[in-house]
């Protein structure tokens, strides 16, 4: 069965600083990951997503993420944060060998608080 | 290109009353999936529809949730009888056909059971 942990309920950072937002996953064969923000009273954004290729994916907004096979990680980074980016983030992997398409397991979700 | 569309945004209900949410894909997505978001946890795959046949409903409660998707577009989700667990956002999400594209999520539906 495959799963997502995201260590951090919630991470701070000041404005302009560098963020990180841990996700470690658990498949049995080759992943998908993805990454998706949630702000308050609406659905689920897309950020970005690892297929294959690059270990250092380019998202949305400025975020990028950081695949790393041997650590089974798919961190969230982001260079110079901004207050806007404050919103609840989830991590979300899918099995790239199952036989049920599209279907993802979510981690529970870090909330992301950016202080002026 | 429109969106998810899900209504309505909120329902309230008392327990053992019936509820209904709807969806309505992005147009030509084949894939549809409901979920269930409890607070403070990530969403819960609930049933997933390629075109108009079930793909996944293994974490389904299939003795009071059901869900269709007639003719592989709008779908609906129904609880019957609420039950106060339920009380969670409901996202309904659509994706092309192949397995490494991302879901486009709708705003999701707000079911509090009293």
């Amino acid at each position: 069965a495959q799963s997502v942990a995201q260590p951090e309920d919630q991470v701070n950072v000041a404005e302009g600083n560098p963020l990180t937002v841990k996700c470690t996953y658990s498949v049995s064969g080759n992943p998908y990951l993805f990454w998706y923000v949630q702000y308050p009273n609406r659905g689920l954004q897309f950020l970005l997503k690892y297929i294959t290729g690059d270990n250092l994916v380019k998202g949305s907004y400025g975020f990028e993420a950081e695949f790393n096979k041997s650590q089974t990680s798919f961190h969230l980074k982001k260079p110079s944060a901004l207050v806007s980016d404050s919103a609840l983030y989830f991590c979300a992997v899918r099995d790239h060998g199952g036989t049920s398409y599209g279907k993802l397991t979510f981690g529970q979700g870090t909330i992301l608080t950016v202080h002026p | 290109e429109a969106g998810v569309a899900q209504s309505p945004r909120y329902k309230i209900i008392e327990k053992r009353q019936s509820v209904a949410f709807w969806c309505n894909p992005i147009s030509g997505h084949a894939t549809l999936y409901w979920y269930q978001q409890i607070l403070g946890q990530g969403p819960k795959l609930l049933i997933q529809f390629q075109n108009n046949g079930v793909v996944d409903d293994s974490q389904l409660p299939k003795d009071r949730f059901s869900a269709e998707r007639l003719k592989g577009v709008d779908s609906t989700l129904k609880i019957q009888p609420a039950k106060l667990e339920d009380s969670a956002v409901y996202l309904c999400a659509s994706s092309p056909l192949t397995a490494y594209n991302e879901q486009f999520f709708g705003p999701g539906t707000r079911l509090t059971v009293l």
